[in-house]
């Protein structure tokens, strides 16, 4: 079935470094990428997507291109602030035929110090 | 618009007890899907409403679960009796369409003692 790979954390950094958060899936279909983040005492939140080969999600300085060739989906940030200390789920959900329910990686803690 | 809405957000029970969990969708939002995560695992996928109908269950662990959607509003979520394993934080999520990006609540953290 599909699935979702992430790298495992917890991730590290000081304030201004530059972030990447590997994520590959297998699926039989053509599915849609996302990651989501999860701020402490908070619910998850849609960060980017993307919808097809190529495509280039960003958001918040955050940006993560599917790569169908190496089914890849990994998450970048060129300079992470301290607000940016949150758990990314990388996830993905095949919109081909009625399934709709999300396949969720573990998710990665990133904590950012100043 | 408000947000997904889920109550309570931390329940602790005791062991083959019965809990409830509720979800309030976004306004006009027709799907409602319920995930959970377990602590050092992944968030699963449990169940899927459009409206009041289920879509997809396949995520259920058991017949210790039961969801519903009356009115394709708000939907509940009941766990009959409870045991060890159901402890985690159970996430709900709604969207407007099928394709288009789930919303989710804050999660309802779950204790079984």
């Amino acid at each position: 079935g599909d699935s979702v790979t992430q790298m495992e954390g917890p991730v590290t950094l000081s304030e201004e470094a530059f972030l990447t958060i590997n994520c590959t899936y297998t699926a039989t279909g053509y599915p849609s990428l996302f990651w989501y983040v999860q701020y402490p005492g908070e619910g998850l939140q849609l960060l980017l997507k993307a919808t097809k080969a190529d495509d280039k999600g960003s958001n918040k300085g955050f940006e993560a291109t599917y790569r169908k060739e190496t089914t890849s989906f990994h998450l970048e940030k060129g300079s992470v602030q301290v607000s940016d200390s949150a758990v990314y789920f990388c996830a993905l959900s095949d919109y081909a035929g009625n399934n709709r329910k999300l396949i969720w990686g573990l998710g990665t803690s990133l904590a950012v110090n100043p | 618009e408000a947000g997904v809405t889920q109550f309570p957000s931390h329940s602790v029970i005791e062991k083959g007890q019965t809990v409830t969990l509720r979800c309030d969708p976004i306004s006009g939002h027709d799907n409602l899907y319920w995930y959970r995560r377990v602590m050092g695992k992944e968030i699963k996928f449990l169940l899927h409403f459009v409206k009041e109908s289920k879509q997809d269950e396949s995520g259920m662990p058991n017949n210790r679960f039961l969801a519903e959607r009356t009115g394709g509003t708000y939907s509940t979520l009941k766990v009959q009796p409870a045991e060890l394993e159901d402890s985690g934080v159970y996430f709900c999520a709604s969207s407007r369409t099928g394709n288009q990006p789930q919303h989710f609540g804050d999660g309802t953290r779950l204790s079984i003692l």
